[in-house]
This record gives structure tokens, C-alpha cells and sequence, in this order.
């Protein structure tokens, strides 16, 4: 079963339009959580985290909202570029045991930004 | 400064052959992960070691996988008798520390070796 789930394999977003991407989890020891992005060819990159005490963090373009109740996440890139087209994916761990140690991975959303 | 690397990028092998994979992480990193990822899926964690020893390889899926880190660096992932179903894109990971949720200490991920078992 899965624990962490990114229900839109794909998105198409304008150049300079906001891309939403979503992120659902189901288990409630997930604490920190984080989005990763990647290229063809490429390992992932990370690219944004946020401590379950928080529901919002922002670095530049890239914000991500936490919503414990409804075990939801999104993350917003604005403006979206071109460059941005990548695949995202959503990540989880645990804050202590052996989950600690581990991240896991949805299986990714395809982002395509047009020119 | 230099990332983490996989050698080889590629490698096709033939079902039932033994293969290796290497990783060498970010300089100073004590923490290291492999990750497989199939087709269409994310990344799966197989084990992680701090320092030279494996402190969870609860991911590993069966005894035809095992790995070393001998000198607390450079790490070898090793599959014994591959199978078709082995086929993917294995992926290491360094950290500076080893607990996800620690201040400035995500994962670095190599750009994977994709095995293919024919």
C-alpha cells in the first residue's frame, strides 16, 4: 500500500502560471517532509522541506503548504519556467526509529511548462 | 565540489550473473543510502549504512542482495543470481547526518546505475 501518494502523473502549466503540484499521505508518524526534483538521466534533487510544526515554508519561487489534518501537501511554483519542467516528487519520514533513517517516495508527477 | 557517484552509469547483464554497483559519496558524508527505482514507480529504500556498518537493511528484498561500505566511504551494492524483475535504476544517497528530519541534511542522490537483465 502505498503511504505516500501523487495522484496527477502529469501537468501542463503555462510559462509565468502557478503549478500546483499534490502530495497525500496515509501515515500518521510521517513528520518531516520533503519534494525532490528530477531530470531524465539525473538522480533526484531536493528541493524544498517542511517540518510537520510548520504549514508553510517558501524558498524563492517555490512554496510548500502542510495540511496535518487532512494529511495533505502541495507544493506551488510561481512563476513557472520552462527549466522547472521536471518530474516532482513528494517524500516523507518518520521523526524517530527506524522511519528516521528512510525517506518514503510517491511516485512522482511529471511537470511540463510551456513556453 | 563533487557529488555523489555511481559507477557504472549503465550495465546490461545477463539473468543469473552476479553484478556490482558502486558509490562514492560526498566527502565527509557518514550517512549512505540505496534507493531502487522501477518504472513508473519512486524511489524505494533498500538500506542504509552509518559509517561502515549497515544500520537498516530492512529494504532489502531478498538474500540475492547485499552491500558493503568496508572503509566507511565508498560502498558496494552486490546482487547475486539477477533476475529480469531486478531490472532498474539504483540510485545511492549521502547525508551529513543521519535522521531525515535533522536541519539542512537531505539526501544527495547520484545519477543512479540502470541495470538492465536480459
Amino acid at each position: 500500500d502505498q503511504q505516500v501518494k501523487q495522484n496527477s502523473p502529469s501537468l501542463s502549466v503555462q510559462e509565468g502560471r502557478i503549478s500546483i503540484l499534490n502530495c497525500d499521505y496515509t501515515n500518521s508518524m510521517f513528520d518531516y517532509f520533503l519534494w525532490y526534483k528530477k531530470y531524465p538521466a539525473e538522480g533526484p534533487t531536493f528541493l524544498i522541506s517542511i517540518s510537520s510544526i510548520k504549514d508553510k515554508n517558501e524558498d524563492g519561487r517555490f512554496t510548500v503548504f502542510l495540511n496535518k489534518s487532512a494529511k495533505h501537501l502541495s507544493l506551488h511554483i510561481v512563476p513557472s519556467q520552462p527549466g522547472d519542467s521536471a518530474v516532482y516528487f513528494c517524500a516523507a519520514s518518520e521523526a524517530s526509529g527506524a522511519g528516521s533513517y528512510q525517506l518514503t517516495f510517491g511516485k512522482g508527477t511529471k511537470l511540463s511548462v510551456i513556453p | 565540489g563533487a557529488g555523489v557517484s555511481q559507477t557504472p552509469s549503465n550495465k546490461v547483464t545477463e539473468k543469473g550473473k552476479y553484478v556490482e554497483l558502486r558509490c562514492d559519496p560526498i566527502s565527509g558524508h557518514t550517512a549512505l543510502y540505496w534507493y531502487r527505482q522501477s518504472l513508473g514507480q519512486g524511489p524505494e529504500f533498500l538500506i542504509y549504512f552509518q559509517g561502515t556498518g549497515a544500520a537498516d537493511d530492512s529494504g532489502l528484498p531478498n538474500d540475492r542482495f547485499f552491500a558493503v561500505r568496508p572503509e566507511g566511504s565508498v560502498s558496494t551494492l552486490k546482487i547475486q543470481r539477477t533476475e529480469r524483475g531486478d531490472s532498474a535504476v539504483y540510485l545511492c544517497a549521502s547525508s551529513l547526518k543521519p535522521r531525515m528530519s535533522s536541519y539542512n541534511s537531505p539526501l544527495h542522490f547520484g545519477n543512479g546505475t540502470r541495470l538492465t537483465v536480459t
